[in-house]
Parts: C-alpha cells; sequence; structure tokens
C-alpha cells in the first residue's frame, strides 16, 4: 500500500495557467506539509496544516493555497503559474508528537514535477 | 531561526568502506529532532534515523548511525559498509520539538559509491 501518494507525477503547462496537486496519505497521520524542492535539490516547506492550524512559510506566494477536505487529504492549488514555479513538489505527512519521547519523522509522496513553460 | 550546514556538497566512496556525511546545525529552542533522508536518482525521499535532542544514545538504524555531538551541534550520518545502492542525495533536516512545523533542511550530499 502506497503511504503517501500525489497525482500526477508530472505536470506541463503554460503561464497563467492555475493548476491542482493532490495528496492522499493512508498512515492515519494529523499533520501533512508541502515542500518545493528547486532546480539545485533545496527542499523548502511551504505549509504545514492539522485541523488546528495552518502554518504558512511566510516566502511563499499568496498565488499559492493548500486546501485539506479532511485529515487524509491535503491538495496544492496553484494560481497564475509563473517560469519559477517550475519545481519538484513534495507532500508528506506526520503525527505532530512533542519531543522528546516521540518521533516525528516525515513520511513523503513521490513528488510532482511542475514544469511551467 | 533553524539552520542547517552540510558541508559536503559531493563525494566519492569506495564500497564497502565507511561514509560519515556531515551536519551541523543551528537552532536556539531546547527541543528539536534531527534528521537524515537519502533521494536516489529516482527522487523519492527515504527517511533513514532520527535522533531527539534529549537522547542520550545515538540513534541506530542498521547500517546507519547517526553521531550526535550535542555541545558541537554536530548530528553526521555514518554508512558502514556502503554499497553501491547507498549512491545518493543525502539530505539533513532538523524539526523544532512539537506543533506541525515543518522541517528545515540541508543543501545535501550527492554520494557516489565506488565499485
Amino acid at each position: 500500500d502506497t503511504a503517501v501518494s500525489q497525482t500526477p507525477k508530472y505536470l506541463v503547462t503554460q503561464m497563467g495557467n492555475d493548476k491542482s496537486i493532490k495528496c492522499e496519505q493512508n498512515l492515519g497521520h494529523d499533520t501533512m506539509y508541502w515542500y518545493k524542492q528547486d532546480s539545485k535539490k533545496f527542499l523548502k516547506i511551504m505549509f504545514s496544516y492539522n485541523n488546528k492550524e495552518l502554518i504558512i512559510n511566510e516566502t511563499v506566494p499568496n498565488r499559492f493555497s493548500p486546501k485539506s477536505p479532511d485529515k487524509a487529504h491535503l491538495n496544492l492549488h496553484i494560481n497564475s503559474l509563473e517560469l519559477g514555479d517550475s519545481a519538484v513538489y513534495f507532500c508528506a505527512s506526520s503525527q505532530a508528537r512533542r519531543f522528546p519521547g516521540g518521533r516525528r519523522e516525515q513520511y513523503f509522496g513521490p513528488g510532482t514535477r511542475l514544469t511551467v513553460t | 531561526a533553524q539552520k542547517i550546514t552540510q558541508t559536503q556538497p559531493g563525494m566519492f566512496v569506495q564500497e564497502k568502506e565507511a561514509v560519515t556525511l556531515d551536519c551541523t546545525y543551528d537552532t536556539s529552542d531546547p527541543s528539536y529532532g534531527l534528521f537524515w533522508y537519502k533521494q536516489p536518482s529516482s527522487g523519492e525521499m527515504i527517511f533513514l534515523i532520527y535522533q531527539g535532542s534529549y537522547d542520550q544514545q545515538n540513534a541506530t538504524e542498521g547500517r546507519y548511525s547517526l553521531n550526535f555531538q550535542k555541545a558541537r551541534k554536530s548530528a553526521n550520518l555514518v554508512i558502514s559498509a556502503s554499497q553501491l545502492g547507498d549512491s545518493a542525495m543525502y539530505f539533513c533536516a532538523m524539526g523544532r520539538g512539537g506543533g506541525a512545523d515543518g522541517l528545515t533542511f540541508g543543501k545535501g550530499t550527492h554520494l557516489i559509491i565506488q565499485p
């Protein structure tokens, strides 16, 4: 069984379009995340979300918005796509336990490679 | 603010040798967790090992161990008896203790195992 899944795996679109990436986890975790990996392989958190709070990285443009229909899903909507949005987007999930005493490793989806032309 | 530094952009190692990948971190939080992830050329992110800031012993997971030196703020990954399949990008990451914060990642080390 796939723990964290994302669709689509590849997404090619033109500037100015609006697109969505879907994410589902079957691990029973209460927290989900979106990360962006740029062309130099650098991973940066975009959003963290559980049923209590949404944490937004202040560097993320407001064209990006997470939408969570339920605890198992966190979709990423992107409006007015720009060339600089081209990257690999990873969804991840974890249980928001407190350290110490609780591991909180995040399990990642396979990634979605977004190419904006 | 948290920061992770990985100073080795790339490493070449002979098969069956032990490998140490360096990671230093900076945080003002007393409670935090340190993680290592592997990213093979296929692109997926694979969790390897975790170390909590209050853990007294170094973490081990099979051939992976984490050399945690709290006073020096370092969390090096040691891979024993390297294999060709260990060739990948390796990322060190940190999470704050508690809540739903995401992880802060280092820039990664590209490890190549040579036969």
